[in-house]
């Protein structure tokens, strides 16, 4: 079964302090797997699509990268505005509805 | 362009109502997906259309739900008799093409009391 699981569920940090989000998957075949932010109240807003091992993309100070089983999302010396729930999802390689499957996602709080 | 609108943003109804949500893709979008978010869960797939035909449904869906697409521009989704456990946040979604992430709606909150 395809599957996302997102690590860790909720993350604390600093103004100024670096840290790194993690996403797990298990799907058959990858179409590209997609990184949102979405802020309380709102709904998803696309960060950036992967689509192969090796592959990184950058944004501001969110830099998101993938291997064959996990994607990484780090962020550099956040601010405060970072603060949002961070969601990974893919898209399965067999599948024809371009549907995607999500994970539960990561909630940031950036303390200034 | 103003993106993925959804109406109405909140909506409070009975259990056992019928209630019905109504959104607008971007317009040039010809892929429409709705999906639905429960509090400290990522968003679930729901149904697909490509244009005006319905191509997936998800177990999801039951009986009691139902969306439409008439003409492939606007969607509707209606459930009918909510249950409590109907509340949740709904969400559409829009885009041309596989290569691009979705453009998402602000989505419509449903509370059922």
């Amino acid at each position: 079964e395809d599957q996302v699981t997102q690590s860790p569920e909720a993350l604390r940090l600093q103004e100024g302090e670096s840290s790194s989000l993690n996403c797990s998957y298990t799907v058959s075949g990858l179409r590209g797997l997609f990184w949102y932010r979405q802020d309380p109240g709102k709904g998803p807003e696309f960060l950036f699509t992967l689509y192969s091992a090796g592959e990184e993309k950058e944004k501001e100070r969110l830099k998101a990268t993938l291997t064959k089983k996990e994607s990484f999302l780090h962020i550099t010396a956040p601010k405060p505005e970072d603060s949002a729930t961070y969601l990974c999802a893919v898209r399965p390689e067999m599948d024809s509805s371009y549907k995607l499957i999500f994970g539960s996602g990561t909630r940031l709080l950036v303390r200034p | 362009d103003t993106g993925v609108s959804q109406n109405p943003r909140h909506k409070i109804t009975k259990r056992g109502q019928n209630v019905t949500f109504r959104c607008d893709p971007i317009s040039e979008h010809n892929r429409l997906y709705w999906y639905r978010q429960t509090l400290g869960q990522g968003p679930e797939f729901l149904t697909y259309f490509q244009n005006e035909a319905q191509l997936e449904k998800s177990r999801l869906l039951s009986d009691r739900f139902s969306a439409e697409r008439p003409k492939g521009s606007f969607s509707t989704l209606e459930i009918q008799r909510t249950e409590q456990g109907d509340s949740a946040m709904y969400l559409c979604a829009s885009s041309s093409g596989q290569i691009y992430g979705y453009t998402f709606g602000s989505g419509t909150r449903l509370t059922v009391v």
